[in-house]
This record gives structure tokens, C-alpha cells and sequence, in this order.
């Protein structure tokens, strides 16, 4: 059971809106920032989105994130067959005093 | 640009003790001003963050695992390890080391490996 929970899948078809959404609770996603990945089995994990809704250079801005009290969303324009992933989001945990993932959401493009 | 490798035994005895190195390539973990981590995944499970460490020698684990776990740097090397002492089937898992983006380990990773399985079995 991961400490912030994600759906486990979602879907889309090429060009439409997709987003994923990550819960959490006050000691991390609710005063803290989260933390984007786009993940291909096999493969190093890539960051998506940092501090909450800020893309890293080389990134599309088809991806965008979102935070409001202990959610938070990343949402993927335009949807496109590179984008079937897996996706996980991250925040630090006050109480934990280290990090906290999501279980991961697997996205299919139909 | 920055590469982390993972490598180490790929199979471990239940009670044995669990090693893995994380090579760096493209930077330095003796002079940039980052902490370096370790990360797990189970199979079927969710991440979960191991422990952080940074070349100044201050370490942070995950309580769930403090009591089995080091991190450790070999500067020399360009290397940081991970030991995981007591192993049982739960720390079966795909084990990824990662870089942070800054000098706490509260700064998110920024740089990952591409993960490394080890199973325990007998």
C-alpha cells in the first residue's frame, strides 16, 4: 500500500486530454511540493514535473501539473503513442522525514 | 551528461546481507553539492525510498528499514553502495539509485539508474 495513492491505470486516445490524479495526506502532498515521473519499464525513471507544477528543461508542455490541499494531478495534452508510460508521483513526508511515492499509474493510448 | 549504473548480486540468500553499487558517470559525487539515494520497487508494489546519503558522510533512512540499511560513498571510485543486511523475500525487488537535486535530502531525484532486480531466495 504506497503512502499516496494513484490509479492504477488511465487511457486515452491520440490528441485527447488526459490526467492523472495523486492523494495524499497534510504531511506530504499538503505542505510539500510533488513531484512528477514518467516511467518505461527498463528504463531510468524520467522527471516530468518538479515543485508541484514546474517543467525541467527538454520537456513538452503538452505536461503540466497541479496541486490543491492534498492532491494533485498531472495532466498530458495531445496525447501521443510515446506517451504510454507508467506514471508516479513523489512528495517529501514531514512526519516520515524522507520520501513517499505513488503506487503508479499505467497509461494506455488506444 | 549524468549516468548512474546499478550492479551487484542479482540473487541473495534469505539472512545474507544485500549489496549493490551505483557507479556515476558525468559528474562527481565527492565535489557536487548533491545527495545520492536509494529507491526500491516490489514486484507489484509501489516505490519505496531507502536512504540518502551525501559525500560529507551524513546519511537518512526510511525508519521502516534504518535498523538493516547503510549507504555509503566511495569517492575514489565515483561510487555510492547500498547493504542491506537480514534479507528476507519482501526485499525482493527492482533497486534504483538516484541522484538529488540539491545539497538536502529533502531536494527532489533528479537523475535515475535504470534499476537493478535482486531476488531473494534460497
Amino acid at each position: 500500500q504506497s503512502v499516496l495513492t494513484q490509479p492504477p491505470s488511465a487511457s486515452g486516445t491520440p490528441g485527447q486530454r488526459v490526467t492523472i490524479s495523486c492523494s495524499g495526506s497534510s504531511s506530504n502532498i499538503g505542505s510539500n511540493y510533488v513531484y512528477w515521473y514518467q516511467h518505461l519499464p527498463g528504463t531510468a525513471p524520467k522527471l516530468l514535473i518538479y515543485r508541484s507544477n514546474q517543467r525541467p528543461s527538454g520537456v513538452p508542455d503538452r505536461f503540466s501539473g497541479s496541486k490543491s490541499g492534498t492532491s494533485a494531478s498531472l495532466a498530458i495534452s495531445g496525447l501521443r503513442s510515446e506517451d504510454e508510460a507508467d506514471y508516479f508521483c513523489a512528495a517529501w513526508d514531514d512526519s516520515l522525514s524522507g520520501w513517499v511515492f505513488g503506487g503508479g499509474t499505467k497509461l494506455t493510448v488506444l | 551528461q549524468l549516468q548512474l549504473q546499478e550492479s551487484g548480486a542479482g540473487l541473495v540468500k534469505p539472512s545474507e546481507t544485500l549489496s549493490l553499487i551505483c557507479t556515476v558517470s558525468g559528474g562527481s559525487i565527492g565535489t557536487t553539492r548533491h545527495y545520492w539515494g536509494w529507491i526500491r520497487q516490489a514486484p507489484g508494489k509501489g516505490l519505496e525510498w531507502i536512504g540518502s546519503m551525501y559525500y560529507g558522510g551524513s546519511t537518512h533512512y526510511n525508519p521502516s528499514l534504518k535498523s538493516r540499511v547503510t549507504v555509503s560513498a566511495d569517492t575514489s571510485k565515483n561510487q555510492f553502495s547500498l547493504k542491506v543486511s537480514s534479507v528476507t523475500a519482501a526485499d525482493t525487488a527492482v533497486y534504483y539509485c538516484a541522484r538529488h537535486e540539491g545539497t538536502t535530502v529533502s531536494t527532489w531525484f533528479d537523475s535515475w539508474g535504470q534499476g537493478t532486480l535482486v531476488t531473494v531466495s534460497s
